[in-house]
């Protein structure tokens, strides 16, 4: 199976930060990536989706970008509803797997 | 708008069977690939079974193939899972959810219902 290690585990930021979550690879995964957020009492919503494609509705403060393995989620003009656990997954192989979660305090 | 509703989870003792239901609404059920994605409180999500538009590619997670079986009723807009010899490591919030395409791989899940509690337990 194709292993995501993602992180931080934990980040605090502040209203208007700029911050960024990575998540590598095991192996190549091309960019079938994605990147989900979710609330406590809620299903995951995705974010971003073939690593750089922002999912329709989903404001333009998320980023997604890749270099190699390496995935990274940019989230710009923190404001405190961006408060959420962040997961990265990997759709290139079957099965499908997360990355642990960066819990985002605002 | 697209809307998934899960429903079959309660308490179920270790070695019984289970199977959960997703009722799907507001898009085109058939055009989609479907997913199962099962989550521990306080854990990650894990991606469980998937299922393609047509039902030629189905995929399983290594810790429940044999065990078991995704299918689709793609006339009733509909996705099962049969679970059987559960233990108590299936115990978690079973959510449905909706492919970006038809195929099961190279995707993403792009709405999930709310999901439907399953406890093993004696």
């Amino acid at each position: 199976d194709i292993q995501m290690t993602q992180s931080p585990s934990s980040l605090s930021a502040f209203v208007g930060d700029r911050v960024s979550i990575t998540c590598r690879a095991s192996q190549n995964i091309d960019h079938y990536l994605n990147w989900y957020h979710q609330k406590p009492g809620q299903a995951p919503k995705l974010l971003i989706y073939g690593a750089s494609t922002l999912q329709r509705g989903v404001p333009s403060k998320f980023s997604g970008s890749v270099s190699g393995t390496d995935f990274t989620l940019t989230i710009i003009n923190l404001q405190p509803e961006d408060s959420a656990t962040y997961y990265c997954e990997q759709t290139f192989s079957t099965p499908q797997t997360f990355g642990q979660g960066t819990k985002l305090e605002i | 708008e697209v809307h998934l509703v899960e429903s079959g989870g309660g308490l179920i003792q270790p070695g019984r069977s289970l199977r959960l239901s997703c009722a799907a609404s507001g898009f085109a059920f058939d055009e989609y690939a479907m997913h199962w994605v099962r989550q521990v409180p306080g854990k990650g999500p894990e991606w469980v079974a998937g299922i393609s538009w047509n039902t030629y590619s189905i995929g399983y997670a290594d810790s429940v193939r044999g065990r078991i079986t995704i299918s689709r009723d793609n006339a009733k807009n509909s996705l099962f899972l049969q679970m059987n010899r559960l233990t108590s490591e299936d115990s978690a919030l079973y959510y449905c959810a909706k492919g970006g395409g038809t195929a099961v791989a190279y995707s993403y899940f792009d709405s999930w219902g709310q999901g439907t509690l399953v406890t093993v337990s004696s």
